[in-house]
């Protein structure tokens, strides 16, 4: 249980345009969901976090006009990285939280979009 | 402020030799401590947890034990396996419930040769 899945895996695009990757959980509700994003060899750095139906919060120093995060519904949160550059090559990861359950407030990760701009 | 502190990579190991990688935190109150594994290319998967003061945490051979008075969390695992390589994140959580942030370490990259 507590699978969260991540589309796509990777993704090449050209610099100046919009990447959108989704992130699932699939077998419980999500009401808050989280994005990393993670630079090689280094930890992760939290983006933003979303709760089911509201504005995402981002941390300092995010910019929130060039990560735009939406979290729909309880299973899916979107982040689309828009007017891409090489800087924002990285590898995005998100995680999945219920409130419920014996799972409740763990953090639950994707297995992670490899983006790479060209 | 929270933070977590690892001991920095890469530890090199050969197959069955022992393993302890070291993790300190600081934080207010009373956190939640974890150790997630992240194999290549793939996301982080929580390897294990303690929510108190002198739990034991463990899972496929792993264990790390909450020490208060030391404030560590230090992984270990008797006999490794190649299997085994990937990077280790050390984090705490400052509470049980309600919504709380991770805080991570910077990870510690584990290599095992055969």
């Amino acid at each position: 249980g507590a699978v969260v899945s991540q589309h796509p895996s990777w993704v090449i695009c050209k610099s100046g345009t919009s990447v959108k990757i989704e992130c699932r959980s699939l077998d419980f509700q999500a009401t808050t969901m989280f994005w990393y994003r993670q630079f090689p060899k280094q930890s992760l750095m939290l983006m933003a976090t979303s709760n089911e139906g509201s504005k995402a919060t981002y941390e300092q120093g995010v910019e929130k006009d060039k990560f735009l995060i939406n979290h729909a519904s309880l299973t899916l949160s979107t982040l689309t990285v828009t007017s891409a550059h090489p800087e924002d090559s990285s590898f995005y990861i998100c995680s999945a939280m219920t409130p419920n359950g014996d799972i409740a407030y763990e953090q639950y990760f994707g297995p992670g979009t490899r983006l790479t701009v060209t | 402020g929270n933070s977590v502190t690892q001991m920095e990579g890469p530890v090199t190991l050969s197959e069955e030799a022992f393993l302890t990688i070291n993790c300190t935190y600081t934080a207010t109150g009373y956190p939640s401590l974890f150790w997630y594994v992240q194999y290549p290319g793939e996301g982080l998967q929580l390897l294990l947890k303690a929510t108190k003061a002198d739990d034991k945490g463990s899972n496929k051979g792993f264990e790390a034990t909450y020490r208060k008075e030391t404030t560590s969390f230090h992984l270990e695992k008797g006999s490794v396996q190649v299997s085994d390589s990937a990077v280790y994140f050390c984090a705490l959580r400052r509470s049980n419930t309600g919504f709380q942030k991770l805080v991570f370490g910077t990870g510690t990259r584990l290599l095992v040769s055969p």
